[in-house]
């Protein structure tokens, strides 16, 4: 079976522009994860959603992030007016749904977003 | 909040048996997670520890201590693609379970 995809790969953007990294996870796994993982640092929280909702937005660095997932898969994250220190590793991770068991996350292979 | 943490490298001679400390302070704990990262792919899971006391699987053993906030990854019989950066993960009470990392242990095992 498949497992988490991510696109792009890579996304070279200039400062100021919008981006939008999208996440196909696995296939009925309800509970999504967003992460970012700065060069020699570990991986940081982003948010979390159960089906469609997100009712974890804390890790969000600033409003100039947001995500939306629909239909209860494909997740996007969105970064507006990209700045450099946004540039990261953005990694995506589903589970089962939490609460039934299934205790790992599996990881997509990441997005890598260079803002010059 | 949660506050991890690893050693930064670790050297090992293939063959050998390594063993990877990890250290939290949380708020709220569910389970601890080791995963391994080769450089420039995604983590993928080594274990999950939630109760204390060690658990074995083939080459990759994990042990916590929630006591004392400790928890290692022992690896036997090194081979060279054991080369890789171990990452320490602490599961959150709340709802959403997110995993918070710590920086992770690039171990690099030498023939």
């Amino acid at each position: 079976g498949a497992g988490v995809s991510q696109s792009p790969s890579n996304k070279v953007t200039e400062k100021g522009k919008d981006v939008e990294l999208r996440c196909d996870p696995i296939s009925g796994h309800t509970a999504l994860y967003w992460y970012r993982q700065s060069l020699g640092q570990g991986l940081e929280f982003l948010i979390y959603f159960q089906g469609n909702s997100a009712p974890d937005k804390s890790g969000l660095p600033s409003d100039r992030f947001s995500a939306e997932r629909t239909g209860g898969s494909v997740s996007t994250l969105t970064i507006q007016r990209t700045q450099q220190e946004d540039s990261a590793v953005y990694l995506c991770a589903s589970s089962r749904p939490v609460g039934e068991g299934g205790q790992e996350q599996y990881f997509g292979p990441g997005t890598r977003l260079t803002v010059t | 909040g949660q506050n991890i943490d690893q050693p930064t490298e670790m050297t090992a001679t293939e063959g050998a048996i390594v063993q990877i400390n990890c250290t939290y302070q949380t708020s709220g704990f569910n389970g601890l997670f080791w995963y391994q990262q080769h450089a420039g792919e995604a983590p993928t899971f080594l274990s999950y520890n939630v109760l204390d006391g060690l658990e074995e699987k083939g080459r990759f053993s994990s042990f916590l201590s929630r006591s004392k906030g400790y928890s290692y990854l022992l690896l036997k019989e090194l081979q060279m693609k054991d080369s890789a950066s171990y990452l320490c993960a602490v599961r959150d009470s709340g709802s959403a379970r997110q995993l918070t990392f710590g920086s992770g242990t690039q171990l690099t095992v030498l023939p």
